[in-house]
């Protein structure tokens, strides 16, 4: 069974800062995708970042970029120039591809980093 | 194009009266994913349902919980008899297609308390 590990339950950075949060997975897989969830203060589930895992080249949107390690089997979020409405909870989470078959429509989600921003 | 709505966004029951958590997908979907978030916890798989079939409720405790998605209208999770334990966000999310490079869209979630 797939699992997915954050080890850090929280986080701090100041504002304009950088922060790296941590992922580590384990999957017998060779084929799926890696997510970023951000779930802010409201609870709603808001996604920050995909990896495909057959991707070489790290994911990067604006502010986020993830450092994906296939063979270590892990996955940061790095948040550039921090905003206060980055303060959060984020999940980390994966998902089989599906053509690897089996339940590849279930997302598996770590236990979240709370991320706090200060000013 | 609206997003996935969940209703209600907020649901207090006391122990042993019903609950039922409606979903509605985001237009031209056909699939809905029902999540569950216990206090402190990452959101966890529960059932997988496309339109009026159960494709896959490995996730949902056997008894007391039901899905449904029927042919018109919003899915469905409902909680016979609900217990302390339940309370939790119940997350709905939707997609066009069985998930391949598709993503699932989630809903705000209902938050349910049970007294």
């Amino acid at each position: 069974a797939q699992t997915v590990t954050q080890s850090q339950p929280e986080m701090s950075v100041q504002e304009a800062e950088t922060v790296t949060l941590s992922c580590t997975y384990d999957t017998s897989e060779s084929d799926y995708y890696l997510f970023w969830y951000k779930q802010p203060p409201s609870r709603q589930m808001i996604l920050v970042i995909r990896q495909e895992a057959y991707k070489q080249q790290n994911a990067t949107e604006n502010r986020f970029s993830v450092n994906f390690q296939k063979a270590a089997k892990s996955f940061s979020l790095k948040i550039s120039d921090s905003q206060l409405g980055d303060a959060a909870m984020y999940f980390c989470a994966y998902r089989p591809n599906l053509n690897s078959g089996g339940s590849n429509y279930k997302l598996t989600f770590g236990k979240g980093t709370l991320l706090t921003v200060n000013p | 194009n609206a997003g996935v709505m969940q209703n209600p966004r907020h649901l207090v029951r006391r122990r042993g009266q019903e609950a039922r958590l409606r979903c509605s997908p985001m237009k031209g979907h056909s699939h809905v994913y029902w999540y569950r978030q216990l206090p402190e916890e990452g959101l966890k798989f529960m059932v997988y349902l496309q339109k009026e079939n159960i494709i896959d409720e490995s996730g949902m405790p056997k008894e007391r919980f039901s899905a449904e998605f029927p042919k018109e209208g919003p899915s469905i999770l409902r909680i016979q008899q609900v217990v302390r334990g339940d309370s939790a966000a119940y997350f709905c999310a939707s997609s066009p297609v069985l998930t391949g490079a598709y993503e699932q869209y989630f809903g705000p979630g209902t938050r349910l308390t049970v007294t």
